[in-house]
């Protein structure tokens, strides 16, 4: 079974350019959320999909993040325009369960390395 | 300061060696998770614990909730085992996970 995988592995744009990174998670998986990690910093919470839904999206820095997931498959992540704070590594990850007090167990991406100049 | 705290943050061992990672979170918990990253490569979650301990091959991971503490355990280690390993916690109140900022382990033959 395919893991979770993400598209491109690296990004070089300069300020004010857009990009977009592509997440597709596991197959069946209903949960996706998406992550940063700026460098030198802990890993943060951008936002949670359920399927096709934003089920959480309070991690999102600022309006030029834009997240989508139609049909419930893959997620795209678009930045624009793009600042130089907003280099860092983008990490996707897909869950079965939901995250409940049980806990689930969440499967990551390998990341997209994205660097704003 | 961060919610979830490591220590310490750079680890370098000779192969062979006991390691132990700490991890420390000022958050109510439903969970804690051990992820490991290596040098250019994706996360892989290593363990899922709400309570005592639990056993992988060299790996052990213990957590006292009472404490808010965890530790990750490798015996035996091995120049692979040189990654990034990383805490994180499933708060509570949101269900969001929050990561502790890492532990660079470098093991040498």
């Amino acid at each position: 079974e395919a893991g979770v995988t993400q598209f491109p592995s690296h990004s070089v744009i300069e300020k004010g350019q857009t990009v977009t990174l592509r997440c597709d998670p596991i197959s069946g998986h209903d949960n996706l959320y998406w992550y940063r990690r700026v460098m030198g910093k802990e890993i943060k919470f951008l936002l949670h999909f359920v399927k096709e839904s934003k089920q959480d999206e309070s991690g999102m820095p600022n309006n030029r993040f834009l997240a989508e997931r139609t049909g419930g498959t893959y997620s795209t992540l678009k930045v624009q325009p793009a600042e130089l704070e907003d280099s860092g590594v983008y990490f996707c990850a897909s869950s079965q369960e939901a995250p409940d007090r049980v806990g689930e167990t969440q499967y990551f991406g390998p990341g997209t390395r994205l660097l704003v100049l | 300061k961060n919610e979830v705290e490591q220590s310490p943050q750079n680890l370098t061992a000779q192969e062979g060696e006991f390691i132990t990672i700490n991890c420390s979170y000022s958050v109510g918990i439903s969970a804690l998770h051990w992820l490991q990253q290596h040098p250019g490569g994706g996360i892989v979650s290593l363990f899922m614990l709400s309570s005592g301990k639990k056993k992988h091959g060299r790996l052990i991971a213990t957590i006292n909730i009472q404490e808010k503490h965890s530790s990750l355990h490798i015996t035996a280690s091995h120049p692979r085992d040189s990654a990034v390993y990383i805490c994180a916690v499933r708060e509570w109140d949101t269900d969001k996970l929050i990561f502790g900022t890492g532990t660079r382990l470098q093991v040498f033959p």
